[in-house]
């Protein structure tokens, strides 16, 4: 099964900071990398598809980028409403694997 | 609006067994893969199985070949997951979830999941 490797596993930062979280595979994926937002006690969110395209919805200060095995989710002027857990995930093939999950804290 | 209802969770003893269903709405649900993906107690996203649109691919993860059991009834827009040889390390919730578009690609959207214990 295809690795994901999520970095780091939790941060603390501030309102209208910068954020970044990386995902690295264990093998090349192409294009096939999701992004995730997932609050307590609620189901996950789908942010990014395809390591760029943002799903309907979501504020433009989410962004993706990455090709290959390297992978980066980039929140500019982070929001109270962004404090979460955020995961990566490669549909490149079966078996489905996430990253193990970067919480974003205050 | 799409919707993906979870229920059959509740309390089983290590050994038994639990059927799962997801009811969609809001969508035409016989062209798209479905999707389990579980989450321990707090603990991070583990996908567990998937059937395509006409039963011809399914999936599963290692952790539960052989115990667990993907169907699905178009007819009715949902989709179960039968548990078998129910293990403590299976307590989790459980969360439907619709690949993005018929023809895969990851999931989109997701229900609200339902818990599952198995304590003795």
């Amino acid at each position: 099964a295809i690795q994901m490797t999520q970095s780091p596993s939790s941060l603390s930062a501030s309102v209208g900071d910068r954020v970044t979280i990386t995902c690295r595979a264990s093998q090349g994926i192409r294009n096939d990398l999701d992004w995730y937002q997932q609050k307590p006690g609620d189901a996950p969110k789908l942010l990014i598809y395809d390591i760029s395209i943002l799903q309907g919805g979501v504020p433009s200060r989410f962004s993706g980028s990455g090709s290959g095995t390297d992978f980066t989710l980039t929140i500019t002027s982070l929001q109270p409403e962004d404090f979460a857990t955020y995961y990566c995930l490669q549909h490149y093939i079966y078996p489905y694997t996430f990253g193990q999950g970067t919480k974003v804290e205050i | 609006e799409v919707q993906l209802v979870e229920s059959g969770g509740g309390l089983v003893k290590p050994g038994g067994s639990l059927r799962l269903s997801c009811a969609a709405s809001g969508f035409a649900f016989s062209p798209y893969t479905m999707n389990w993906v579980r989450q321990a107690p707090g603990k991070g996203l583990e996908w567990v199985s998937c059937i395509s649109s006409s039963n011809i691919n399914i999936y599963y993860a290692d952790s539960v070949k052989g115990r667990f059991t993907i169907s699905r009834d178009n007819a009715k827009s949902s989709v179960y997951l039968q548990m078998n040889s129910l293990r403590a390390e299976d307590t989790a919730v459980y969360y439907c979830a619709r690949e993005r578009d018929p023809g895969g690609n990851g999931p989109d959207y997701w229900g609200q999941g339902t818990l599952v214990t198995v304590s003795s």
